[in-house]
């Protein structure tokens, strides 16, 4: 079957970095996907990745690594705004847009 | 309008009721998708359309129905609601498929009792 993984849950202190990490399994791939989904809220577009390597867009950066099935979001100076989940989702060689259940990150002050 | 707008907000329905949800985007995408969000649980697709006229099932088709005679909506219809599909529902849309950034509606969060 095809699956993704993220942990649950993180927790983090305001300034600070966090890494988090997602592995997939699919059929095919064509692309990964990180969004931002605050509580009650819709997600919103983060980053895309489809080669390998890391990309950077101002405090977060999104790396891939096709071989190993693995990317991760990287958050640095981390604000209270920042509390939120945040969803990976991988396009399979169907198209298909896979999703895993997201990590929600608390910010500590 | 701007971007994707779904209609109701939210809905407390009886079992057995239909249910029409709305989605309009004016952003000319050809692809338009429906989500149900569940606690614990990664977004699941109900169903999608590619192009105006043409529609496909996702990974939980059954007990919705959809329609496109446009480019711009894309209803989900609830022929009999059960209490198994309370949820929060998202349309989106891309202007490409799924290769291409997918841009969510507000949701409309759904209870049947």
């Amino acid at each position: 079957g095809q699956n993704i993984d993220q942990p649950t849950e993180m927790t983090a202190t305001e300034g600070a970095i966090v890494q988090i990490n997602c592995t997939y399994q699919t059929s095919g791939f064509n692309g990964l996907f990180w969004y931002q989904q605050h509580a009650g809220e819709a997600p919103t577009f983060l980053s895309y990745n489809v080669l390998d390597g890391l990309e950077e867009k101002g405090r977060f950066s999104s790396f891939l690594s096709r071989s190993k099935g693995y990317s991760y979001l990287l958050l640095k100076e981390l604000q209270m705004k920042d509390s939120a989940s945040y969803l990976c989702a991988v396009t399979n060689s169907n198209y298909q847009l896979i999703w895993g259940a997201g990590t929600k990150l608390i910010i500590k002050p | 309008i701007a971007g994707i707008t779904q209609a109701p907000t939210s809905q407390i329905l009886a079992a057995g009721r239909r249910m029409t949800l709305r989605c309009t985007q004016d952003m000319r995408h050809n692809a338009m998708y429906w989500y149900r969000q569940d606690l614990g649980l990664g977004l699941r697709l109900i169903h999608y359309s590619n192009t105006a006229g043409t529609t496909g099932k996702g990974e939980v088709p059954d007990g919705y129905s959809v329609s496109r005679a446009n480019t711009d909506d894309f209803p989900l219809t609830l022929a009999s609601a059960v209490p198994s599909q309370t949820s929060v529902y998202f349309c989106a849309s891309s202007s490409q498929g799924d290769t291409d950034t997918q841009y969510f509606g507000p949701g409309t969060r759904l209870t049947v009792l």
